[in-house]
């Protein structure tokens, strides 16, 4: 069945960018019925979406992250990706990936998560 | 856009029912009916429980349902077991392709 699986460091400095990579297996993110997103949770709070991607590129982003934010798709590898620019240790947090559908609540497959932390 | 409103914690005893809030707008809660609702256990990823305010995915259990009455969608979990004590969140499209949280809401099973 369809895994997600999220990759990338650990640990980010401030001021630096956090990178993360989302690997879809048992499936093509390539389905035209679906998005792809990033949410977060930081320690002891609750989730907060990052932003989707359609698998032509489309990209949607929470407003209140979007200059910092860019989400990219690479279909031959059927991956998408998470750059946060300007890190704070605000931004430490768990970092899902998930597929949800055209009108982006239902959420159905998620990753385990990746525990990032902006810290020197 | 603000996170939607959720109380922080609800409890009920085994084989009881308990049912949590989730407050928004005419703006997202409101005015979609794309509301959603997610279990999470401590160290674990969300799980999609309840989408289309009312629907369930294959796999989840009859004793949760969703409903929603205006700007204030709820999550019924009828029949309490221990093994749904856990963090529910909701959330709900906002528009512009936009999609908000609640701010979760910790369920005990006493």
């Amino acid at each position: 069945q369809l895994q997600l699986q999220e990759s990338g460091p650990g640990l980010v400095k401030p001021s630096e960018t956090l990178s993360l990579t989302c690997t879809v297996s048992g499936g093509s993110i390539s389905s035209s019925s679906y998005y792809w997103g990033w949410i977060r949770q930081p320690p002891g709070k609750g989730l907060e979406w990052i932003g989707s991607i359609y698998y032509s590129g489309t990209t949607y982003y929470n407003p209140s992250l979007k200059s910092r934010v860019t989400i990219s798709v690479d279909t031959s590898k059927n991956q998408f990706s998470l750059k946060l620019s300007s890190v704070t240790a605000a931004d430490t947090a768990v970092y899902y990936c998930a597929r949800h559908g055209l009108w982006f609540g239902d959420m159905d497959v998620w990753g385990k998560g990746t525990t990032v932390t902006a810290s020197s | 856009q603000s996170a939607l409103t959720q109380p922080p914690s609800a409890s009920g005893s085994p084989g009881q029912s308990v049912t949590i809030s989730c407050t928004g707008t005419s703006s997202d809660v409101g005015g979609y009916k794309y509301v959603s609702w997610y279990q999470q256990h401590p160290g674990k990823a969300p799980k999609l429980m309840i989408y289309e305010v009312s629907k369930r995915p294959s796999g989840v259990p009859d004793r949760f349902s969703g409903s929603k009455s205006g700007n204030t969608a709820s999550l019924t979990v009828s029949g309490l077991q221990a093994e749904d004590e856990a963090d529910y969140y909701c959330n709900s499209y906002a528009g512009s392709n936009y999609v908000v949280f609640g701010g979760g809401t910790k369920l005990t099973v006493l």
